[in-house]
């Protein structure tokens, strides 16, 4: 069975302080691992795609990596506005036409001014 | 501006009732997807529909139905079968063309019962 799961669960962090949040995931053959944003009573905003070993993807201060196992996102000097629920999600090989996305349950990101 | 609109933002269903969520994207999307998102839960995904008249169930369908009769519209039916349908509910879409492509969200229906 396909699994993902996130860690933390929650981070908290100074305004300022890098960190790195982790996805692993299980699945019978990866053809895309996707990070989003979700702030409270929103929807998830697309971030990244990430489609093989090795790949990296930047975005102002979040940088997303991966490897075979896991993927993770580095969040450099982070400010106030970077705190959100952050999801990831990967599309397994096999399933043709629609994605059929697994997700972790989330890291919830916290930054004090 | 191009996006999708869920609505309701927040709906209350009595016992025994029925209630529609309403999905709209003018994104021009091929598929359109209903995920339920419960607190330190995975969203999980309850229909699917990669073209008109066509649907495929997820895996949390029993208790729900949807249609697609219209491209731009995939609105979901939450039924008296199902038992525990306090949730929130995440309509999305993607194109299925040129590659592995992202899901986009709308913003969400909160659904409570009375």
């Amino acid at each position: 069975e396909d699994q993902v799961t996130q860690s933390p669960e929650a981070l908290r962090l100074q305004e300022g302080e890098s960190s790195s949040l982790n996805c692993s995931y299980t699945v019978s053959g990866l053809r895309g691992l996707f990070w989003y944003r979700q702030d409270p009573g929103k929807g998830p905003e697309f971030l990244f795609t990430l489609y093989s070993a090795g790949e990296e993807k930047e975005k102002e201060r979040l940088k997303a990596t991966l490897t075979k196992k896991e993927s993770f996102l580095h969040i450099t000097a982070p400010k106030p506005e970077d705190s959100a629920t952050y999801l990831c999600a990967v599309q397994a090989e096999g399933i043709q036409g629609a994605q059929k996305l697994v997700f972790g349950q989330g890291t919830r990101l916290t930054i004090n001014p | 501006d191009g996006g999708i609109t869920q609505s309701p933002k927040y709906l209350f269903r009595k016992e025994g009732q029925n209630v529609t969520l309403s999905c709209e994207q003018n994104l021009n999307h091929d598929a359109m997807y209903w995920y339920r998102q419960d607190p330190g839960q995975g969203l999980r995904l309850i229909y699917y529909s990669q073209i008109v008249n066509d649907f495929q169930k997820g895996d949390i369908a029993e208790g729900y139905s949807v249609s697609r009769e219209k491209k731009e519209s995939f609105p979901l039916t939450v039924t008296s079968a199902q038992k525990n349908p306090t949730a929130f509910y995440l309509c999305a879409s993607s194109i299925l063309t040129g590659g592995i492509q992202p899901q986009h969200f709308g913003d969400g229906t909160r659904l409570s019962i009375l």
